[in-house]
C-alpha cells in the first residue's frame, strides 16, 4: 500500500487560500487519490479525487504533479467552518483504506 | 444523510461486557468497512467484508468480531470490553469494486463509553 505523508497541522486566516501537500512516492499506476474532510465527533466526508493534473470541483482543487509522487489540496478562501482534519488517501483497487493522521487545519478569524 | 446508517448513536457500558454495533451500507453499496477513532486519534482501520466475506483486517483486537450478513448489514461486536475501548466506531462503505477510483462513505458513528 503506498504510504501518505502530510503536514500534522496548518493555520490559516479566513479569505485566505489553503494549499495542503501529500506525499506519496510508492504511489502504483492504478492507484487514485483522494481527500476526505473530517469535522469532530462526525464521519469523514469525500471532498475530491483524481489520477493526474488538476480537477476542480465546487469545494476544493487537486493538483497531481506528472510523476504522481505528491498531490496538493486546495482550498480557496477557506472560512471558519473549513476547520477540520484533512485526510490524504491512495486507493489501490478498493483495498482496504487506510487512513494516516491528516492534516489537522486551524482557520483564524 | 449519507446513506450508511449506524446505531446505535450512543452506548455506555461497564468493563467486561459485550456490544454489537450495526451498520447498514449505502443502497447498492457491497463492501463495509469498520474504523475506530479514540479521543483526539486517528482512523484506525479495523476490518473490511465484501458481499459477505471478509477481504481486509486490520488492527482488530481479538476481542473484536465481526461479519456481514446476506442483507450486506454489518455487525461489529465487541467483548470483554475495557476502558480504552472507548471511541467512535464508524462504519463506510463502497462498492468494493476494483476500479481503483473508489470512494468511502462513512456513517455518523456509534460513541462508545465504556466505565
Amino acid at each position: 500500500l503506498a504510504k501518505t505523508t502530510q503536514p500534522i497541522s496548518m493555520d490559516s486566516y479566513e479569505g485566505q487560500e489553503v494549499n495542503i501537500t501529500c506525499s506519496h512516492n510508492n504511489i502504483a499506476t492504478n492507484d487514485y487519490i483522494t481527500w476526505y474532510q473530517q469535522f469532530p465527533s462526525q464521519g469523514p466526508r469525500f471532498i475530491i479525487q483524481g489520477y493526474k493534473t488538476k480537477v476542480t470541483n465546487e469545494v476544493a482543487s487537486l493538483f497531481i504533479p506528472a510523476d504522481r509522487k505528491s498531490s496538493t489540496l486546495s482550498l480557496p478562501r477557506v472560512s471558519l467552518s473549513d476547520t477540520a482534519v484533512y485526510y490524504c488517501l491512495v486507493e489501490v483497487y478498493g483495498q482496504n483504506f487506510v487512513f494516516g493522521p491528516g492534516t489537522r487545519l486551524s482557520v483564524l478569524p | 444523510d449519507s446513506g450508511v446508517t449506524q446505531t446505535p448513536k450512543h452506548l455506555i457500558t461497564a468493563t467486561g461486557q459485550r456490544v454489537t454495533l450495526r451498520c447498514s451500507p449505502r443502497s447498492g453499496d457491497l463492501s463495509v468497512y469498520w474504523y475506530q477513532q479514540s479521543l483526539d486519534q486517528g482512523l484506525q482501520f479495523l476490518i473490511q467484508y465484501y458481499n459477505g466475506e471478509e477481504r481486509a483486517k486490520g488492527n482488530i483486537l481479538e476481542r473484536f468480531s465481526a461479519q456481514q450478513f446476506p442483507d450486506l448489514h454489518s455487525e461489529l461486536n465487541l467483548s470483554s470490553l475495557e476502558l480504552g475501548d472507548s471511541a467512535l466506531y464508524f462504519c463506510a462503505s463502497n462498492s468494493g469494486k476494483s476500479s481503483g477510483a473508489n470512494v468511502l462513505t462513512f456513517g455518523a458513528g456509534s460513541r462508545l463509553t465504556v466505565l
